[in-house]
């Protein structure tokens, strides 16, 4: 089936850095979304994209859409201690009468104050 | 507020006890899905549920079964609890269709012992 290479696993930075992240995938999706989970809570939706190429702002959250449709990444800059989490690339294909949104493993953030 | 319920959000099992996960959405949506998060493994499909009246395996199905109650309710039920069934488990919801991925419960940590 399809799966989705996310990297990095974890991360440790110091408050203000910038953190990337990425995912990929061997095969095409139509739309790539970002989920965030916080300690003890369910994934919350940050950005949704639709079109190859597109790059999407939410705050100081930036992800994109990779040309080939096989890729996603997402950025945070100036990162703060209420970023800590775990943070879900999540592709989707429409169509098809069945759950269709495929997970990530999930990198790890931790921020230092 | 709107969204997705799930009782309980801790439980304790002995090894061959039975139980109910409780999942319940009032956003109208179509579709229901039963995910478990292990360390490490992301997300992982269960059980998800379409429509209303339909019921379908997921990944990770074994030791499980679930019950489309009506729209709005979707359960989960352990016959005969394992330890390997230690996880935390995830309800979410969407509507057939949509561009927005899933909205998701708050989790039931559940550990077997």
């Amino acid at each position: 089936g399809q799966q989705l290479n996310q990297s990095p696993q974890s991360m440790f930075i110091q408050e203000g850095e910038d953190v990337s992240m990425n995912c990929t995938s061997s095969s095409i999706f139509n739309t790539w979304l970002w989920y965030k989970q916080d300690p003890g809570e369910g994934p919350v939706l940050l950005i949704a994209l639709y079109k190859a190429g597109e790059l999407t702002s939410n705050g100081r959250l930036t992800a994109q859409f990779g040309i080939t449709r096989k890729d996603s990444f997402l950025n945070i800059s100036a990162s703060i201690p209420s970023d800590v989490g775990i943070y879900f690339c999540a592709g989707l294909n429409y169509g098809g009468s069945q759950g269709n949104l495929i997970f990530g493993k999930g990198t790890k953030l931790s921020v230092k104050p | 507020n709107a969204g997705v319920t799930q009782t309980p959000k801790f439980q304790v099992l002995k090894t061959g006890q039975s139980m109910t996960l409780q999942c319940a959405q009032d956003m109208n949506h179509n579709s229901m899905y039963w995910y478990r998060q292990d360390p490490g493994m992301g997300l992982r499909l269960i059980y998800y549920s379409a429509s209303e009246g339909t019921t379908d395996k997921g990944e990770v199905p074994n030791g499980y079964n679930v019950s489309r109650l009506n729209k709005r309710e979707f359960s989960l039920r352990l016959e005969s609890a394992a330890p390997s069934q230690t996880s935390v488990y995830f309800c979410a919801s969407t509507q057939a269709g949509s561009l927005y991925g899933y909205t998701f419960g708050s989790g039931t940590r559940l550990t077997v012992v």
